[in-house]
Formats: structure tokens, sequence, C-alpha cells
């Protein structure tokens, strides 16, 4: 089965604890996405990747990081200096720039109390 | 850059009757139009899109148009049924993407 799975579903964090979501894929896409979801609003972009070892800020990327060392990988940590860390995040990718569909994953819902 | 705002919020809609979401963008660069189906609790799926050098697009019950020159998108649901209630985002890419906030569509049985 070809997809994009995210690990895991539901995640529950202190306030000050970093912590990092997962992001798999096996489409052979090169190009992944965070986004992250507030209820009532749009996705807003955080950090993409275009290809291996090389990423770029998105819209809202303080407080984020990321890492591409895989094709198929594209973690994103939540650090303690996002100040409202508390959302949905959703991984995507494509065949390429975003002119390409976007794939999504199933979502990972962060809860930081 | 890239503005991308939709309306309505919220639309609800008796079984068989047809809904229409609406977007404008701000950024003439832009050149592809998806939109998207979520569904609570889970990431958006694609259910059609467009891109620039197509001024309207159909895929049985779900049609998307697009007017360049006014720089605005729609997407048109006929005949619709209680399985098409979800949260719709369009979405305009100019190198980035950049998303509506969605449209909440009930449909009444």
């Amino acid at each position: 089965d070809g997809g994009i799975t995210q690990s895991p579903k539901y995640l529950f964090r202190k306030e000050g604890q970093n912590v990092t979501l997962s992001c798999e894929q096996n489409l052979n896409h090169d190009a992944m996405y965070w986004y992250r979801q507030d209820p009532g609003q749009g996705l807003r972009l955080i950090y993409y990747s275009q290809i291996v070892n090389d990423f770029q800020k998105g819209d809202i990327a303080e407080g984020y990081s990321v890492s591409r060392e895989k094709k198929e990988s594209f973690p994103l940590t939540v650090t303690s200096a996002q100040k409202n860390p508390t959302a949905f995040y959703l991984c995507a990718s494509s065949m390429g720039l975003p002119s390409y569909e976007q794939y999504f994953g199933p979502g990972t819902r962060l809860t930081v109390t | 850059g890239e503005n991308v705002e939709q309306h309505p919020s919220t639309l609800s809609v008796q079984e068989g009757d047809s809904a229409v979401i609406k977007c404008t963008y701000s950024d003439s660069a832009s050149n592809y139009f998806p939109w998207y189906k979520q569904e609570l609790g889970k990431g958006p799926q694609l259910i059609i899109d467009i891109r620039s050098n197509v001024g309207e697009k159909k895929d049985q019950r779900i049609a998307v148009t697009l007017n360049k020159t006014a720089k605005h998108f729609s997407l048109h649901i006929t005949e619709t049924q209680p399985e098409d209630s979800a949260v719709y985002f369009c979405a305009a890419i100019a190198g980035k993407s950049t998303f509506g906030d969605g449209t909440t569509l009930t449909v009444k049985p």
C-alpha cells in the first residue's frame, strides 16, 4: 500500500518539552511538506523540502525545526520556543514542486499543557 | 505573498440540491488550483483540481471553474448526498501553497 503515515495520531506533552512528529512516505515523492491546522482555519505551511538534505521555511516556521536525511522521511520537531504548539499537524508529499497534487497523511493532534 | 479568501464559511443544503463554494486569490502568478475535502480527524483528500490554462473541469457530480481575469475559482457539487458533508478547502499555488480557511458543508437528508 502506497501512502503517507504519521505517528502517533495523538500526542500529549508538557510545556517546555521538545517533541518530534514522524512522517514517512513510500510514494517515491521528492517534495514533502508540514502544515499546521487550527480550528476553523485553513492549513498554514511550516516547512517544505523539495529534495533530500534541503528544506525551506514556510509562513510560520518560528519554533519548529525539520530534517530531511532520507527521501522517505521528513520529521518535524516542535520546540519549546513555539508559543502555541497545540494544533493538528499534517504532513504531505508531492512528485515535485507544489504544482503537483499533494497527498496528505492522517495527521497528528498535539496537545501541550 | 498570496492571499486566498474562501466563501461561505458554512453552507447547509438539502440532499439533492447543488452547492457552490467560491475562492478568490491575489497572486496572478498562481497557476494551479486544487480543491480538498477533509473529514473530521483526517487529512485532506484532493477531489478536483484545475490549471491556469483551463477554464472548467468536471468529474461526475463535481466541477471547478476558473476565471483568471477576475482571479476567482469555484467548486460546484450537484445532486448533493449526505456523504458530501465535510470541510472543503481551496488552494492557490504560486511556488508555495496557500489555502483558504475552509467551508463546512452540511447536506441534510
